[in-house]
């Protein structure tokens, strides 16, 4: 059964970078996506970006600026950056398998963007 | 940019009645590349139907989805008393999918 693990601080500071890693077990990352979704409290889902497994690329073009993700398949892991954040940023964050449907999900991680 | 609007915002049903859920696109999507999620408060988003019609493993087939183009349609034939959750649809099929705002399906 494969399971995605977050990590990462559920508070950034106005500015500053909001950092997470989402970790893959029971299963291979190879010929999958792996994508980043956020959640704005009492709002809808956003797909902020996704990765292949090979590194290739998609990211929301309204937060293109701002975003990057990347992988290490060695560590079974892929990492979101968002950078400048601002209160609007706030909102749970989720990692996800697959850029078509997602039929794994992270647990979620609410990250609060406050001083 | 497809815009995917689902409607209504908030259906009141009581357990045993049929909800139906409708997410219409701005645009035709093709491939019928469109998926629905069902979410509880505090969890994730869960797969219940892709490729507009195709059900996740696992999903009981009390859920069926349908709809082709722009008009996509979610059924819960009888409503269990988990099924009150709120209920996103996802266009998929480009770099970066969409999804809609969200149905919540509350008991009435």
């Amino acid at each position: 059964q494969v399971q995605l693990q977050q990590s990462g601080p559920g508070l950034v500071k106005p500015s500053e970078t909001l950092s997470l890693t989402c970790t893959v077990s029971g299963g291979s990352m190879n010929h999958y996506f792996w994508t980043w979704v956020r959640q704005p409290p009492g709002k809808g889902l956003e797909c902020l970006g996704n990765i292949l497994y090979s590194g290739a690329t998609n990211y929301n073009p309204s937060l293109e600026s701002r975003v990057t993700i990347s992988v290490d398949t060695s560590k079974k892991q892929f990492s979101l950056n968002l950078k400048s954040v601002s209160p609007a940023d706030t909102a749970v964050y989720y990692c996800a398998r697959g850029n078509g449907w997602h039929d794994y999900w992270g647990q979620g991680t609410l990250v609060t963007v406050s001083s | 940019e497809i815009v995917l609007t689902q409607s209504p915002g908030t259906l009141s049903l009581s357990p045993g009645e049929r909800a139906t859920l409708s997410c219409r696109a701005s645009q035709r999507i093709s491939g019928n590349s469109l998926a629905w999620y069902q979410q509880k408060p505090g969890q994730a988003p869960r797969l219940l139907i892709y490729d507009a019609s195709t059900r996740a493993t696992g999903i009981p087939d009390r859920f069926s989805g349908s709809g082709s183009g722009t008009d996509f349609t979610l059924t819960i034939s009888r409503l269990e008393p988990e099924d009150f959750a709120v209920y996103h649809c996802q266009r998929y099929g480009t770099s970066v999918p969409t999804f809609g705002q969200g149905t919540k399906v509350e008991i009435k």
